[in-house]
């Protein structure tokens, strides 16, 4: 069975530019969790989707949005990037809709660098 | 809030050598807690949990025990090997549930030949 993927893996943008990063989860997985991984905070909650509704989310600016599709797919946004946003945003399913009761199953990650 | 503690890093250990990662929490009632490994270039992989006191969870030789009165998760193996280097990750669910995990810092571990 196939695992989360996420596209693209690498990427490179410019302060002020915005990004798309897509996420696809296991099949019949509902529940789509992002994180941001950085050196300096390690692993941050950026929000949760479950049937295409924002259940949680986490301490991030307004400039940070996501949102997810009727298959489940998810993207998240980054407008007017900034050089903080330079991390490895991470997705991660779950089946259901209690992402801390269920065991996360994480994609490979989309590194952004922002020059 | 809910917190976890993780042992600084790196850390860094012969081959054969016995690994701890110290871990400690900080959460209201019974959560549920997580070990999970990133290997390089790679997203995190559940190495293994246990959602109750005393519980113990083991996978791969690693194990960790559930300890309600000390609030910790130590992970431990016997015998590390190469394939072990990676950077390990405490983590725990609230027991409301519905809320999203909470990560330590993560700890780098290398072995060494």
């Amino acid at each position: 069975k196939a695992g989360v993927t996420q596209t693209p893996r690498y990427l490179i943008k410019t302060r002020g530019q915005q990004v798309t990063l897509s996420c696809s989860p296991i099949s019949g997985h509902r529940s789509v969790s992002w994180y941001q991984q950085t050196p300096g905070q390690g692993l941050q909650f950026l929000f949760e989707y479950f049937s295409e509704t924002q259940r949680n989310k986490g301490n991030f600016p307004g400039r940070f949005s996501g949102r997810q599709f009727s298959n489940s797919r998810s993207e998240m946004n980054v407008s007017t990037l900034e050089l903080g946003d330079s991390a490895l945003y991470l997705c991660a399913s779950s089946p259901w809709g209690e992402p801390g009761a269920n065991v996360l199953t994480f994609g490979a990650g989309s590194r952004l660098t922002v020059l | 809030g809910n917190s976890v503690t993780q042992m600084e890093g790196p850390v860094t250990l012969s081959e054969e050598a016995f690994l701890t990662i110290n871990c400690t929490y900080t959460a209201t009632g019974y959560p549920s807690l997580f070990w999970y490994v990133q290997y390089p270039g790679e997203g995190l992989q559940l190495l293994l949990k246990a959602t109750k006191a005393d519980d113990k969870g083991s996978n791969k030789g690693f194990e960790a025990t559930y300890r309600k009165e000390t609030t910790s998760f130590h992970l431990e193996k016997g015998s590390v090997q190469v394939s072990d280097s990676a950077v390990y990750f405490c983590a725990l669910s609230a027991s409301s549930g519905n809320t999203p995990l909470v990560f330590g810092k993560g700890t780098r571990l290398s072995v060494i030949a």
